[in-house]
């Protein structure tokens, strides 16, 4: 049972436009949440994060939207760029007794930004 | 990326083989976790560990698998009698400290296929 689901596996915007990904949870003990950004044959690399205690943060052009009564959170890349172009996971920690740097990932969403 | 060195990149074994996979921190992170990565699918949380002790083993498979973080030296994933399900890539990651404000810094992986 997927306790982190990112319903769409790809997503392609035009270079300039925003870029929305989705991600939605189960488990409301989760008091974590990041994304990761992954290039091919590398490893995920840390975009940004929020704390449940907040519902919006933002590093540049990437802010992250959380609504804990929908359970649900979203990455919002403004402008995007072609160089924004790989797969993002959505994950999350806390809240089930595992350690904190326990993090469910989602499956993962390809954005692919067109020039 | 290149904080966090995991070495090989790519890993052959026949089936019942021993793979070692060796993962060296970022400099000055003394906590270390295993994920592991199937086709398709987003990353498994498998083990953390500080230096000399296992933390949190909850995703690790009861058999054959095998970690450890000695004092000095790299963090060793060991699997032994190796099957084809075991093939995927492996990614280690390390942290400062527990503290939210130090999100898990991943390698590039090892790519592990069982032939």
């Amino acid at each position: 049972d997927q306790q982190v689901k990112q319903n769409s596996p790809s997503l392609s915007v035009q270079e300039g436009r925003i870029s929305i990904l989705n991600c939605d949870y189960t488990n409301s003990m989760f008091d974590y949440f990041l994304w990761y950004k992954k290039y091919p044959a590398e490893g995920p690399t840390f975009l940004i994060s929020i704390s449940s205690i907040k519902d919006k943060n933002e590093d540049g052009r990437f802010t992250v939207f959380l609504n804990k009564s929908a359970k649900h959170l979203s990455l919002h890349i403004v402008p995007s760029q072609p160089g924004d172009s790989a797969v993002y996971f959505c994950a999350a920690s806390g809240g089930y007794g595992g350690s904190q740097g326990n993090l469910i990932f989602g499956k993962g969403t390809k954005l692919s930004v067109k020039p | 990326n290149a904080g966090v060195m995991q070495n090989p990149r790519h890993l052959v074994r026949r089936r019942g083989q021993e793979a070692r996979l060796r993962c060296s921190p970022m400099k000055g992170h003394s906590h270390v976790y295993w994920y592991r990565q199937l086709p398709e699918e987003g990353l498994k949380f498998m083990v953390y560990l500080q230096k000399e002790n296992i933390i949190d083993e909850s995703g690790m498979p009861k058999e054959r698998f095998s970690a450890e973080f000695p004092k000095e030296g790299p963090s060793i994933l060991r699997i032994q009698q190796v099957v084809r399900g075991d093939s995927a890539a492996y990614f280690c990651a390390s942290s400062l400290d527990l503290s939210y404000n130090s999100p898990l810094h991943f390698g590039n992986g090892t790519r592990l296929t069982v032939t």
